[in-house]
């Protein structure tokens, strides 16, 4: 079946604008994950969705950071008035349940101006 | 102490050699373990999951889990040039609600 798609796989903007990262989840994965991964770096966990449940967002580094979930499908991060530093790959990952493996997505590749 | 810990390398052994990865984790009640290897300028993609104390093997690769000692490892063997990667673990903590946690990875290079 089809796997974890994201959208755009490219951003550029400028400094202090808005954007919205898109994530579609492989069909019947109830958990979602957000990751940022900057250049030459590892994982760095960003939020998680699991079925109903409030979303863990111990990961979020300021309060310029959201992401929803409708249901147990489509994700978005938004990251209002961007800075320089959130320049980075930013990947989604969905997986069965909590304690499954988790299958990742191709990344958004955000570069503010 | 980190929750997942990893050599960053980098490993460099020769063609045909096999690579040994290690990981170490610090959560003892964890109980999934997995390994993800990441090309440079790709996602993660996962190699294997690995549950039970024990060795399981998967055509060039076999995990290695441990939980007394703490520690999962990768053996790659007949390595590759196109392995040359960084290599993932991750293991699924208990604690908090069933986490999974990401270590920095190991990068490998396999020389021709």
């Amino acid at each position: 079946g089809a796997g974890v798609s994201q959208s755009p796989s490219n951003k550029v903007t400028e400094k202090g604008k808005d954007v919205e990262l898109r994530c579609d989840p492989i069909s019947g994965h109830t958990a979602l994950y957000w990751y940022r991964q900057r250049l030459g770096q590892g994982l760095e966990f960003l939020i998680y969705f699991q079925g109903n449940s409030a979303p863990d967002k111990s990961g979020l580094p300021s309060d310029r950071f959201s992401a929803e979930r409708t249901g147990e499908s489509v994700s978005t991060l938004t990251i209002q008035r961007t800075q320089q530093e959130d320049s980075a790959v930013y990947l989604c990952a969905s997986s069965l349940n909590l304690a499954s493996e988790q299958f990742f997505g191709p990344g958004t590749r955000l570069t503010v101006l | 102490q980190k929750e997942v810990e990893q050599n960053s390398g980098p490993l460099s052994v020769p063609e045909g050699a096999i690579a040994s990865l290690n990981c170490t984790y610090s959560d003892r009640v964890s109980q999934s373990f997995f390994w993800y290897r990441q090309y440079s300028g790709k996602s993660p993609e996962l190699i294997m999951s690995i549950y039970s104390n024990g060795d399981k093997e998967d055509g060039r690769f076999t995990a290695q889990l441990n939980k007394a000692s703490q520690y999962v490892s990768l053996l790659i063997r007949d390595s590759q040039p196109s392995d040359s990667a960084t290599y993932l673990c991750a293991v699924n903590s208990g604690a908090g609600g069933f986490k999974t946690i990401f270590g920095a990875g190991t990068r490998l290079f396999v020389k021709a």
